[in-house]
Order: C-alpha cells, then structure tokens, then sequence
C-alpha cells in the first residue's frame, strides 16, 4: 500500500540545524520529494532526490535517502524564522501517473 | 513564468449548495492535477490530467466531484452538492516531465 509517514512537529533554536524525518512504503518509487507550505500559502517545492542517489545538497538543505529502510530525511542548516512552516514529503508512485502520495506534514517551528 | 493560477482564492457555501473552482496550469505542462488538502493533513489526490484526457480518478468521489480539462490547458472542478466535510483547501497542480509539480496557491472552501 502506499503510506507516507512524518512526526508531527519540530521545534528548533535559531542557528540550529533542523531535520525533519520521512518514512515511505513505495518501494520502486522513482522521485522524493520536500515542499514547503507556509500559512495560507500552496506548497514550493524544495528540493527532490531521484531514487538511485543517496545523498543531494543544495544550499543550506541536505536530502538523505535510506532506500533499505525507506526513509528520507531534510537538513535544514542554520534554520531561519523564515523557515517556519509545514513540511511535507512526498513520493512518485512507480505507475506512470507520476501521482504524488503525500505525508501529513511536520510542523517546523523556529523560536529565536 | 507565470506559476498556477487558481481562482477564487476563498469560497464559502452552504451545505447542498454547488461550487466550481477553476485553475490555470502553467503554459506548456500537460500534466494537471487537483488535490484536496483537509486541515492538518496532507493534499490528498483527487484527479489527474494528461492533456485533456484522465490519467487517475481513483479517489474523486464521483457522486458530487467531477473535473474537466477541455482543450488540455485549463481546468474545473466542480462539487455538486457541497457536504460539510468538503471544507478543505483545493490545489492545483500542474508539470512538465511528473519530475516537478508546481501548486496554486489553492482555494480554501469553507461549507456551513
């Protein structure tokens, strides 16, 4: 079945690094993904890993794929303010829908 | 480039009442979605586009939900009667490749 799994909530100091934890069930999925949707806002999308890598960097954000244990995770280094927001990751289901089945979202407080 | 317009941005209804949401893709991307996102939960799929025809509709309630994306750009989904538990943000979504979905920013229907 597909299922996306995330903790609920995270709260960070600012300055600290964040990560922010992923389990999936697909799998042969071929992407994964991290949006970003802040309050009244639709999601933006981050960043995504193809499934063949295990690690990609881009900034201040680290993706890390565990394809054994079928989890992800997000770094978020030095966290802002401005990165408090809702988190939800999400895989492509290996049909060729290119259908995204998302988690529930963490929540990511940042408290200075 | 224009991102996905979505309009209205809020709707707010009475039970039984009927409501249409329309979306504008980003120009270029065959692949439309809709997605229903319930408060505190992640956006649930509800149908799927690939041009103008229906890639995935498995989990549209079809007894009040239906969709059209004619001449493949833009779309409408209607809801027809409304229930309270159709109280949720409706995004859009399109893409280019299914590597990359970009959201609306979505309408958020309120039914009383």
């Amino acid at each position: 079945g597909e299922d996306v799994e995330q903790s609920l909530f995270l709260s960070v100091r600012e300055g600290d690094s964040s990560v922010i934890n992923c389990t999936y069930t697909d799998s042969s999925s071929t992407y994964l993904y991290w949006y970003k949707q802040e309050p009244g806002a639709g999601l933006q999308l981050l960043t995504y890993i193809f499934s063949n890598m295990d690690m990609k960097q881009d900034q201040r954000l680290t993706v890390l794929l565990n394809k054994k244990d079928k989890h992800l995770s997000l770094r978020i280094a030095d966290t802002q303010t401005g990165d408090s927001a809702i988190y939800f990751c999400a895989e492509n289901t290996a049909e060729d829908t290119d259908k995204l089945i998302f988690g529930t979202g963490t929540r990511l407080q940042v408290f200075p | 480039e224009a991102g996905v317009a979505q309009s209205p941005r809020y709707k707010i209804i009475e039970k039984r009442q009927s409501v249409a949401f329309w979306c504008n893709p980003i120009s270029g991307h065959a692949t439309l979605y809709w997605y229903q996102q319930i408060l505190g939960q992640g956006p649930k799929l509800l149908i799927q586009f690939q041009n103008n025809g229906v890639v995935d509709d498995s989990q549209l309630p079809k007894d009040r939900f239906s969709a059209e994306r004619l001449k493949g750009v833009d779309s409408t989904l209607k809801i027809q009667p409304a229930k309270l538990e159709d109280s949720a943000v409706y995004l859009c979504a399109s893409s280019f490749s299914g590597a990359e979905a970009f959201f609306g920013q979505g309408t958020r229907l309120t039914v009383v």
